[in-house]
């Protein structure tokens, strides 16, 4: 069974401009989770998709982030404009069931370097 | 107070040893338990979970819940070098929701 996907692995930009992540979840997976994790932090929850439906999107900084899931399943996470704050690792994650005993799995996230 | 803390460490024990990770919770709905493990530049990837109280074991590494108190533990015996990691205890909601992870404990196992 695939892992779930993510691109690209690295990016560098400067401060106020753009980036797009891709994810795509394991198959059959309907939730979908976007962290950021800062260095020497544990991840933070970004926006939380069960299918193409947002559940949880509370720690995102609307302003200059958004997110989309289309279908139900590859899912995009967009930076505009991107500050230097913003230096991080975003990992995607996805679960089979929103259950009590849901396991998510991650990404190998992407490496972000706002200069 | 942060919602799930950890203490950061560097935890170091020499192999063999049984190594004692502790995480505590400030929300007294959260339901489900998680311990994930991340290599340096590596994803996290699931050790155990647990939701009742008590000891759950699964091979060297035995989780334990105490709701009453907001507390939850690892327990890693026979420490091995590949053990060295950080660790990160996660707390959320029934139904996978308001997942909160901490900031994780560092482990380091003398070979």
């Amino acid at each position: 069974e695939a892992g779930v996907a993510q691109s690209p692995r690295y990016k560098i930009i400067e401060k106020r401009q753009s980036v797009a992540f891709w994810c795509n979840p394991i198959s059959g997976h309907a939730t979908l989770y976007w962290y950021q994790q800062i260095l020497g932090q544990g991840p933070k929850l970004l926006i939380q998709f069960q299918n193409n439906g947002v559940v949880d999107d509370s720690q995102l900084p609307k302003d200059r982030f958004s997110a989309e899931r289309l279908k139900g399943v590859d899912s995009t996470l967009k930076i505009q404009p991107a500050k230097l704050e913003d230096s991080a690792v975003y990992l995607c994650a996805s679960s089979s069931t929103v259950a009590l005993q849901e396991t998510q799995y991650f990404g190998p996230g992407t490496r972000l370097l706002v200069l | 107070q942060k919602e799930v803390e950890q203490n950061s460490g560097p935890l170091s024990v020499p192999e063999g040893a049984i190594a004692s990770l502790n995480c505590t919770y400030s929300d007294r709905g959260s339901q489900s338990f998680f311990w994930y493990r991340q290599y340096s530049g590596k994803s996290p990837e699931l050790i155990m979970f647990i939701y009742s109280n008590g000891d759950k074991e699964d091979g060297r590494f035995t989780a334990q819940l105490n709701k009453a108190s907001q507390y939850v533990s690892l327990l890693i015996r026979d420490s091995q070098p590949s053990d060295s990691a950080t660790y990160l205890c996660a707390v959320g909601r029934a139904g996978g929701f308001k997942t909160i992870f901490g900031a994780g404990t560092r482990l380091f196992v003398k070979a």
